[in-house]
């Protein structure tokens, strides 16, 4: 059974830092890994979509990779602002069917 | 990009009322929605898929009876909570994808069912 972990749960850093989120998977076979960002009280956002063939993608400050073999991804945001303050979820398509499997979330924090 | 849209953004209601929420796709083909229960500071948790012209497949302690869910068109998806409580009170998502296997999933902006 696939599962999907997201580590840390919550983070904190000043303004201007580049930072590191983590996502981790139990099963090697997926389909696609996809990161979205959701805002308080709001719904999902897809940031950026990772098919099971690639190692990377990216789109303006933010770069995901993928390492299937290891069963983890890494979503870097470089160069933070507050307004990069939200949660992200990490979510994994199995090979199998269209189901994705969400982590918990990293809750982040960008202090002014 | 993809649209979803979601109708109502926030209800609330008297226990035993039944509230249908709507998800419609906006400007794509949506063969499959899905629908997604969100308690707070929790992840999502698919509860069914529907796919348009069939019925939904639940997940595994959903009540098919108390969540009905309707796919009659490509572009709208609906959840009706029959005879809501308050333990029914939560965040309600939709999320919808295309015809290809590796098309991303676009999400709506949500629910907020409160149930008195």
């Amino acid at each position: 059974k696939q599962e999907v972990t997201q580590i840390p749960a919550a983070l904190s850093v000043p303004e201007g830092e580049n930072l590191v989120l983590n996502c981790s998977f139990t099963d090697s076979a997926i389909y696609n890994l996809q990161w979205f960002r959701q805002d308080p009280g709001k719904g999902l956002t897809s940031l950026l979509l990772i098919q099971s063939s690639q190692r990377e993608q990216t789109s303006g400050r933010l770069n995901a990779s993928l390492d299937k073999s290891s069963g983890r991804s890494t979503l870097y945001i470089a160069a933070s602002q507050p307004g990069d303050s939200a949660t992200y979820l990490c979510a994994v398509r199995p090979g199998s069917d269209d189901k994705i499997i969400f982590g918990k979330g990293t809750r982040l924090h960008i202090l002014p | 990009g993809a649209v979803v849209s979601q109708h109502p953004s926030w209800v609330i209601c008297k226990s035993g009322t039944s509230v249908k929420i709507e998800c419609r796709s906006l400007d794509f083909q949506a063969t499959t929605m899905f629908w997604y229960r969100q308690f707070p500071k929790q992840s999502l948790m698919l509860m069914a898929t529907s796919n348009e012209g069939s019925k939904a497949t639940y997940e595994q302690g959903v009540e098919k009876d108390k969540f009905l869910i309707n796919h009659a068109s490509l572009t709208l998806s609906t959840l009706t909570v029959t005879s809501a409580h308050p333990e029914d009170s939560s965040f309600y998502i939709c999320s919808a994808s295309g015809d290809r296997t590796n098309q991303p999933q676009h999400f709506g902006d949500g629910t907020r069912l409160s149930i008195l």
